[in-house]
């Protein structure tokens, strides 16, 4: 069966620098959601899309912004890189028509900011 | 927001014995309570749900129960194998597609 799709994996960068990751959700989920995990901690909720259009805004920095496209792909853009910004990037997707149910997570992308 | 605190931290059990990880949401508007496990540098993947209309779940080893009362929901795994060994989340979410809240987590060590 299809899963949720992240790339890059890996990704190094500088401080300063700019970063974008890329989620496909599973076909027919509608709602897509991007979660950053530190070492050792929970997932920290980033913000979310639900058809096209922001529906919930977690603990995103400014630096960071998002959106989702048209062929329900989302895209998570990060600048002026810190290094604390370093950890692992889960995006997750929600079957259209359930408003309450699994989140299923891609692998993960993980950033490290040098 | 929602606040989800969970605990223990880490739970250490020898194999066969049972574990039990707790957690207390704040938000009684909240109504789908999920589980995940995670591995080691992998994504975070359901093991069981429960929903606000339903007091106790059980799939083979695994069980949830709910008190909406007191907002509180445990995990119950029983007759551990060490490959239940990983970090345990529980979260939280309210109606309309609202993201999870994650409880901090805890590390579950089953001995062999």
């Amino acid at each position: 069966a299809a899963g949720v799709i992240q790339s890059p994996r890996h990704l190094i960068k500088e401080k300063r620098e700019t970063a974008t990751l890329k989620c496909y959700p599973i076909p027919r989920h509608d709602t897509v959601y991007w979660y950053q995990q530190g070492p050792g901690q929970d997932p920290q909720f980033l913000i979310s899309f639900y058809e096209k259009m922001q529906s919930d805004k977690g603990s995103i920095p400014d630096r960071f912004s998002a959106q989702q496209f048209s062929d329900y792909h989302s895209e998570l853009n990060m600048s002026s890189l810190e290094l604390g910004d370093s950890a692992l990037y889960f995006c997750a997707s929600r079957d259209r028509g359930v408003s309450a149910g699994e989140l299923f997570f891609g692998e993960g992308s993980r950033l490290t900011v040098l | 927001g929602e606040n989800v605190e969970q605990h223990p931290s880490t739970l250490s059990v020898q194999e066969g014995d049972s574990a039990v990880i707790k957690c207390t949401y704040s938000d009684s508007a909240s109504n789908y309570f999920p589980w995940y496990k995670q591995e080691l540098g992998k994504r975070p993947q359901l093991i069981i749900d429960i929903r606000s209309n339903v007091g106790e779940k059980k799939d083979q080893r695994i069980a949830v129960t709910l008190n909406k009362t007191a907002k509180h929901f445990s995990l119950h795994i029983t007759e551990t194998q060490p490959e239940d060994s990983a970090v345990y989340f529980c979260a939280a979410s309210k109606p309309g597609r609202r993201a999870l809240t994650f409880g901090s987590g805890t590390r579950l060590q089953v001995q062999p």
